[in-house]
């Protein structure tokens, strides 16, 4: 079965600090993607990533990094320098790969609070 | 290009009633797939629809139901309404099958009273 687990429900963190928000996942499939969603107040999810499982290099855009890590299953998403809007519920997501009758399971979200 | 467009946005519905949801995808987005989201569990999968067919469905009981027209647009209906079904209904589309990429409507949320 698969499965997501973001095992922090909430964090607080000062503006200008850096965060990791965690993400634990489980899957028989061999391929699969992994993704990482932002939902601020508005309540509109946004798509932020899509990783595939053979594809392990970090990647990195602006303030945001993700690492992705086959051997310990987790794929965590790191704000660097966080700033106030980057205030948000933020969701690991997991979806098999060549498997194009499968959903795409969210874990329960992260809420992340900066503070100003 | 207009995004995914929920409606009604706010709802409140008694015990017993039933409620339709309605979902408008982006243009030329053919799968349109409906989460339940509440506070203690997350974003939970209702259904997939995609050229009118259900192509996969989550663990929810028969009371919820869906539907998707010709014109991809697409519905859900919650029959015999309980307090437990008070949640953020979140409608997600995509080009096709598992492409990857969700494009989310704002939701429509139900109260029950």
């Amino acid at each position: 079965a698969q499965k997501v687990t973001q095992a922090q429900t909430e964090i607080s963190v000062v503006e200008k600090e850096d965060v990791t928000l965690d993400c634990v996942y489980e899957t028989r499939d061999t391929t699969y993607y992994l993704f990482w969603y932002k939902q601020p107040p508005s309540g509109e999810l946004v798509f932020l990533i899509r990783r595939n499982s053979f594809d392990e290099q970090n990647e990195i855009s602006g303030r945001y990094s993700w690492n992705f890590q086959k051997s310990t299953s987790s794929f965590n998403f790191t704000i660097t320098a966080s700033q106030v809007v980057d205030s948000a519920v933020y969701f690991c997501a997991l979806s098999a790969y060549m498997n194009r009758d499968d959903k795409i399971i969210f874990g329960k979200g992260t809420r992340l609070h900066i503070l100003p | 290009k207009a995004g995914v467009t929920q409606t009604p946005r706010y709802l409140i519905k008694t015990r017993g009633q039933q409620v339709t949801l309605s979902c408008s995808p982006i243009s030329g987005h053919r799968s349109v797939s409906w989460y339940q989201q509440t506070p203690g569990q997350g974003l939970q999968f209702l259904f997939e629809y995609f050229s009118e067919t259900q192509r996969n469905k989550g663990n929810f009981p028969g009371r919820f139901s869906g539907r998707q027209f010709s014109n991809s647009r697409s519905e859900m209906n919650v029959s015999t309404l309980e307090l437990g079904d008070s949640a953020l209904y979140l409608c997600a589309t995509q080009t096709g099958l598992n492409t990857g990429e969700l494009f989310f409507g704002e939701g429509s949320r139900l109260t029950v009273l």
